[in-house]
C-alpha cells in the first residue's frame, strides 16, 4: 500500500457527461501529480500540483481541470467526455523533502459509452 | 523519436533465471531514474530510483544508469513467479517534476 488513495475505483458514464476523479496524497506530501494510462500510449502525464497551486502541466485537454484543496486532496474533473477519454487514471504523491520517487495510488478507471 | 524507448516484451522465462529490463532514452537532462512494478489493473508500484550514474541495489533488484549511452537497466536475480508483471522505466529532469515513462515490458516467470 503506497498510502495514496483514489475514489472510486470504477466510474461508468456517457459520452458528454462530467466526473470528478478525487486523490489523497500519501501523509505530508505536498505534490500531486496526475496521470492518464491507455493501452496505445502508456502512461502520460496530465498536471502537477504543489500545496494548493498549479506547478506544471502535461499534454491535458482543455476540458479536463484539476485542483488541490487545502488539505491536500485534489480532484480532476473531465467534462464532455468522449469513448477516447476512457482510461486508467493515476494520481501519485512525492515527499516533500528530498527525492524519493512518486508513489501511486490504485487508480480510477474511467470507461465511457 | 519518442523520449523514452522500452522493449514491450513480451518476456518469459523460467523460475530461478535472470532478469534483464533495460530502456533508453534521448533527452540529455534526465538525472533522476526510477523502475516501477505493476500487476494487471493496479497502481504502479515504486522499485528503485536512483540519482545520475551508478548503480543500486536492493535485495533481488539491481538497478543500473548509464548515462553516457542514456541507457538504464534493471536485473533480478533469482526470479519468482511472483516478479510475474509489467516493468516500467521512468525517467525526469527534477526531483520534483513529472515522469516520462517507457510504454513497459511485460514479464512472466514460470514455475
Amino acid at each position: 500500500d503506497s498510502g495514496v488513495t483514489q475514489t472510486p475505483k470504477h466510474l461508468i458514464t456517457a459520452t458528454g457527461q462530467r466526473v470528478t476523479l478525487r486523490c489523497s496524497p500519501r501523509s505530508g506530501d505536498l505534490s500531486v501529480y496526475w496521470y492518464q494510462q491507455s493501452l496505445d500510449q502508456g502512461l502520460q502525464f496530465l498536471i502537477q500540483y504543489y500545496n494548493g497551486e498549479e506547478r506544471a502541466k502535461g499534454n491535458i485537454l482543455e476540458r479536463f481541470s484539476a485542483q488541490q484543496f487545502p488539505d491536500l486532496h485534489s480532484e480532476l474533473n473531465l467534462s464532455s467526455l468522449e469513448l477516447g477519454d476512457s482510461a486508467l487514471y493515476f494520481c501519485a504523491s512525492s515527499s516533500r523533502t528530498g527525492f524519493s520517487g512518486q508513489y501511486f495510488g490504485p487508480g480510477t478507471r474511467l470507461t465511457v459509452t | 523519436q519518442k523520449e523514452v524507448e522500452q522493449d514491450p516484451g513480451p518476456l518469459s522465462v523460467p523460475e530461478g533465471a535472470i532478469v534483464s529490463l533495460n530502456c533508453t532514452y534521448s533527452n540529455s537532462a534526465f538525472q533522476y531514474f526510477m523502475w516501477y512494478r505493476q500487476y494487471s489493473r493496479k497502481g504502479p508500484e515504486l522499485l528503485m530510483y536512483t540519482y545520475s550514474s551508478g548503480n543500486k541495489e536492493d535485495g533481488r533488484f539491481t538497478a543500473q544508469v548509464d548515462k553516457s549511452s542514456k541507457y538504464i537497466s534493471l536485473f533480478i536475480r533469482d526470479s519468482q513467479p511472483s516478479d510475474s508483471a509489467t516493468y516500467l522505466c521512468a525517467m525526469s529532469v527534477g526531483g520534483s517534476e513529472k515522469l516520462v515513462f517507457g510504454k513497459g515490458t511485460k514479464l512472466t516467470v514460470n514455475p
